[in-house]
């Protein structure tokens, strides 16, 4: 079965720029996760999402940063007015169920490298 | 945030054993994941303890203390392919995963 993907892989943005990245889970998973990866740090949560319903955006840097997910499957990370400190790698993982527990991990997408000039 | 530390580089022989550390500090602590990160990779998952002791998994085995808030990652018989960054991530609550920085592994022949 597919994984989890996501598109555009590589995204360079003039600053002021607005950018939507896609994630398309794997196929029946509950829980969809955003996170930013800085070059040479781990992933840092942005937002969660149980099927449409956004249940943690906390991780979200600023009201620049917005995600939905309405049917809950693909869902949207729109970043509006880019800033060159946006620059990072966007990481999409889903799992199977919520609320998480025992082995259920996430399995993550390969990224979406967003490049602010 | 929560204070996730792992060693930030490490090296070590093709064939050896090397062991690499996480502490953490954490409310509702509810079970610690070991990653594999290839450069410009997703992560996959290694490893998962939430009780005490020793998980071993083929080459991989994971340790946690939760009295101590420490894990290990052991891998033993290094291949080249190993060479990746290691991320310790503790999972709050339910849904609430926080990474560590991760620890480049560098095998060497």
């Amino acid at each position: 079965g597919a994984g989890v993907s996501q598109s555009p892989r590589y995204k360079v943005a003039k600053r002021g720029q607005d950018v939507a990245l896609r994630c398309d889970p794997i196929s029946g998973h509950v829980s969809l996760f955003w996170y930013q990866q800085a070059l040479g740090q781990g992933p840092e949560f942005l937002t969660y999402f149980q099927n449409e319903a956004q249940l943690d955006k906390s991780g979200l840097p600023s009201d620049r940063f917005f995600a939905e997910r309405p049917e809950g499957s693909v869902s949207t990370l729109k970043i509006q007015r880019t800033q060159q400190e946006d620059s990072a790698v966007y990481l999409c993982a889903s799992s199977l169920r919520f609320p998480a527990g025992g082995q259920e991990t996430q399995y993550f997408g390969p990224g979406t490298r967003l490049l602010v000039l | 945030g929560q204070n996730i530390d792992q060693p930030t580089e490490m090296t070590a022989t093709e064939g050896a054993i090397v062991q690499i550390n996480c502490t953490y500090q954490t409310s509702g602590f509810n079970g610690l994941f070991w990653y594999q990160q290839h450069a410009g990779e997703a992560p996959t998952f290694l490893s998962y303890n939430v009780l005490d002791g020793l998980e071993e998994k083929g080459r991989f085995s994971s340790f946690l203390s939760r009295s101590k808030g420490y894990s290990y990652l052991l891998l033993k018989e290094l291949q080249m392919k190993d060479s990746a960054s290691y991320l310790c991530a503790v999972r709050r609550d339910f849904n609430k995963f926080y990474f560590g920085s991760g620890t480049k592994l560098n095998v060497k022949p």
